[in-house]
C-alpha cells in the first residue's frame, strides 16, 4: 500500500504563529485530502486537494502530485485550531484509502 | 455538522459478544466508507460500498462485514469481539466514489469492549 508520512508529528505553537505541516505519500494518488481531528474526536474536512493550490480563511493548502507531497498552512493560529491533522490519500490503482499518522498540533494562548 | 449521522455514539460490551453500528450518508451521497481508529494503528481504511455494492476492501477482519441498503443506510458488523477490537469506528460518505470526490465523515461510534 501506499506509505503515508506526516511531520512533525508534534507541534506546539504561541497564538497568534504561523506553521506548516507536511504529508509525503509514496505513490500516485487520484485525491488528497485534509482534515483536523477536534478534541472531540470529529473529523473535519479542510481542503480537498488532488493538486494545486487552495485556501480557506487562515488555512492554506498545496499539492504537488508529480513530487508526491502537500503542504498546510496555518496563519495566525488560534487556540481552536488545536487538535490533530491527518491527510488522506487514495491510491490511483484500486479504490484503497490511506491516512498520515498525523500532526498533533497544541496552540497556547 | 458533516451530514453523515452513525449510531450508537458510544458502545460498551463484553468479548466474543457481536454489535452493529449504524451509518447514514449525507442526502445524496451513493458512497459509504467504514475507517477504524485506534491508538496503535492509527486510521484504517475498512470497507467501501457504492449504491448498495461492495466496492473496495481495505483491511477489514473476516469477523466483521458490511452491508449497504437501499435506502443507501450501511451497517458495520462486528463479531466475536475481542479487546483490540476496541475504537472509534468512523463512517464517511461522498457523492460518487470514484476517487475523484471528497469524502465528508461522521461524528463515530466509540467501541469499548471488556
Amino acid at each position: 500500500g501506499i506509505q503515508v508520512e506526516q511531520s512533525p508529528p508534534d507541534l506546539i505553537l504561541q497564538e497568534g504563529a504561523n506553521s506548516t505541516l507536511r504529508c509525503n505519500f509514496s505513490d500516485s494518488v487520484n485525491n488528497l485530502q485534509w482534515f483536523h481531528q477536534n478534541p472531540w474526536g470529529q473529523l473535519i474536512n479542510l481542503f480537498y486537494i488532488p493538486s494545486g493550490t487552495k485556501q480557506n480563511g487562515r488555512l492554506s493548502a498545496t499539492t504537488v502530485a508529480t513530487e508526491r507531497y502537500s503542504l498546510l498552512y496555518i496563519s495566525s493560529s488560534q487556540t481552536t485550531d488545536s487538535g490533530v491533522y491527518f491527510c488522506a490519500v487514495e491510491s490511483n490503482t484500486g479504490n484503497q484509502f490511506y491516512f498520515g499518522t498525523g500532526t498533533s498540533l497544541t496552540v497556547i494562548p | 455538522d458533516s451530514g453523515v449521522t452513525q449510531t450508537p455514539k458510544h458502545l460498551i460490551t463484553a468479548t466474543g459478544q457481536r454489535v452493529t453500528l449504524r451509518c447514514s450518508p449525507r442526502s445524496g451521497d451513493l458512497s459509504v466508507y467504514w475507517y477504524q481508529q485506534s491508538l496503535d494503528q492509527g486510521l484504517q481504511f475498512l470497507i467501501q460500498y457504492y449504491n448498495g455494492e461492495e466496492r473496495a476492501k481495505g483491511n477489514i477482519l473476516e469477523r466483521f462485514s458490511a452491508q449497504q441498503f437501499p435506502d443507501l443506510h450501511s451497517e458495520l458488523n462486528l463479531s466475536s469481539l475481542e479487546l483490540g477490537d476496541s475504537a472509534l469506528y468512523f463512517c464517511a460518505s461522498s457523492a460518487l466514489g470514484t476517487g475523484v470526490d471528497e469524502q465528508y465523515f461522521g461524528p463515530g461510534t466509540r467501541l469499548t469492549v471488556t
